[in-house]
């Protein structure tokens, strides 16, 4: 059974600091991966995707991935409150356009 | 504005009824899904279309049916069968994997909330 494992939280930071979250994915052979964020009662919304290995870079945001630890992270720069949500982490599976998704981590930005 | 519409925002069924949710999207998108959410769970896949008169089952695709005979539009039928219906109701949609060398980010519509009467 494919997976992707995301700790469920709550992780809580101090505003400003920076927020760290991890997922790992069981697929060695998946290619594409993605972060979304969703605030309760709210559906996700894309954040970052990476396909290489290395770090991406978008505004406060940094997806990181490395394949060769099966390992993807994502990182928030100057935390805000509004940072707040669930974050899901998701992993592409034989590149047939269906993706696994982690059951997400709780992440609370302390005002 | 290009995106996905989902209605009606809050559905309830009643036992043994069909209902019907609505997904449709203006992003000429030729993949669409249908995802489940369960308080505290990630998403799980219903089923999938990656083009007009085609789909595909997910992992969990007993008790619903659907339907793919626009490229706009994706219903998705939550049968009698189904016997836990209660969840949040997602569609997506994305360009296919097949255009590029990597799969394409999912976009989401706004969810239908499901409950029983």
């Amino acid at each position: 059974q494919k997976e992707v494992e995301q700790n469920s939280g709550p992780l809580s930071v101090p505003e400003g600091a920076i927020a760290s979250l991890n997922c790992t994915y069981s697929d060695r052979g998946s290619q594409s991966f993605f972060w979304y964020r969703q605030y309760s009662g709210k559906s996700p919304e894309l954040i970052m995707f990476i396909y290489s290995n290395g770090d991406k870079e978008d505004g406060r945001f940094t997806a990181q991935l490395n394949k060769a630890s099966q390992y993807v992270s994502l990182l928030i720069r100057d935390s805000q409150p509004s940072d707040s949500a669930t974050y899901l982490c998701a992993a592409e599976m034989n590149r047939d356009d269906k993706i696994i998704f982690g059951k997400g981590t709780r992440l609370h930005i302390l005002p | 504005d290009g995106g996905i519409t989902q209605s009606p925002k809050y559905l309830f069924r009643k036992e043994g009824q069909n209902v019907t949710l609505s997904c449709e999207q203006n992003l000429n998108h030729d993949a669409m899904y249908w995802y489940r959410q369960d308080p505290g769970q990630g998403l799980r896949l219903i089923y999938y279309s990656q083009i007009v008169n085609d789909f595909q089952k997910g992992d969990i695709a007993e008790g619903y049916s659907v339907s793919r005979e626009k490229k706009e539009s994706f219903p998705l039928t939550v049968t009698s069968a189904q016997k836990n219906p209660t969840a949040f109701y997602l569609c997506a949609s994305s360009i296919p994997t097949g255009y590029y060398h990597s799969n394409q980010p999912q976009h989401f519509g706004d969810g239908t909330r499901l409950s029983i009467l």
